[in-house]
């Protein structure tokens, strides 16, 4: 069964400090793996998407890795800002890209 | 349009009422979906539309759920006889298509649907 988990539900950080969440995932095969975030009563907006053969995509603070071997991902956070509060979802796309299975997600709140 | 668009945004209906939720995707997007969030949950795949193909309704969770894409464009979620637990945020995406590319999906910002 295709399945992606992500840790840590949810975390606290304080303004300007740096964080790291995972993905792990188990969907055959793979096609690409996007990053969302999600704020409060919105739907998912994209920050990154990565292919099989990207190791590493940055938009902006955020920063994706991607093992395709040990089907790992994360997402870094630097100098995280009071606007990154929010949802961030990993998601997997099975063959030809279509078929999406989400993650949990992970609930970041950044304190001042 | 510029986006995904739902309507509406918000509705609270009572229990065993039939609810009608639209969906309008990005034009040109053939590819169309629908997810329901529950509080707290992750995102819970319902269905998808792709062309003219058959609709892959898979993640629909009972026969109360349908769901209808006229001409290729806008669709329909229907749910009948609504009970508590179909309260959530019940979100649309649209993305275009083509074998090899990265699919752009576009999420809409959803509809709260609060049963009584």
């Amino acid at each position: 069964k295709n399945q992606v988990e992500q840790s840590p539900q949810s975390l606290i950080i304080l303004e300007g400090k740096n964080c790291t969440l995972q993905c792990n995932y188990t969907v055959s095969p793979f096609s690409n793996l996007r990053w969302y975030k999600q704020d409060t009563g919105r739907g998912p907006v994209s920050l990154t998407i990565m292919t099989f053969s990207e190791n590493t995509k940055s938009n902006g603070r955020y920063t994706a890795t991607l093992d395709a071997d040990t089907k790992q991902s994360s997402l870094h956070i630097t100098a995280s800002q009071l606007s990154d509060s929010a949802s961030y979802i990993c998601v997997v796309s099975g063959a030809a890209g279509n078929k999406l299975t989400f993650g949990g997600g992970t609930r970041v709140l950044v304190k001042p | 349009g510029a986006g995904v668009s739902q309507s509406p945004s918000n509705k609270v209906t009572e229990k065993g009422k039939d609810v009608e939720l639209r969906c309008d995707p990005i034009s040109g997007h053939t590819a169309l979906y629908w997810y329901r969030q529950s509080l707290g949950q992750g995102l819970e795949f319902l269905i998808y539309f792709q062309g003219n193909s058959a609709p892959d309704k898979s993640g629909l969770p009972s026969d109360r759920f349908s769901a209808e894409r006229t001409g290729g464009s806008v669709s329909t979620l229907t749910i009948q006889r609504t009970q508590q637990e179909d309260s959530a945020v019940y979100l649309c995406a649209s993305s275009s298509s083509g074998t090899g590319r990265i699919y752009g999906y576009t999420f809409g910002s959803g509809t709260r649907l609060t049963v009584v």
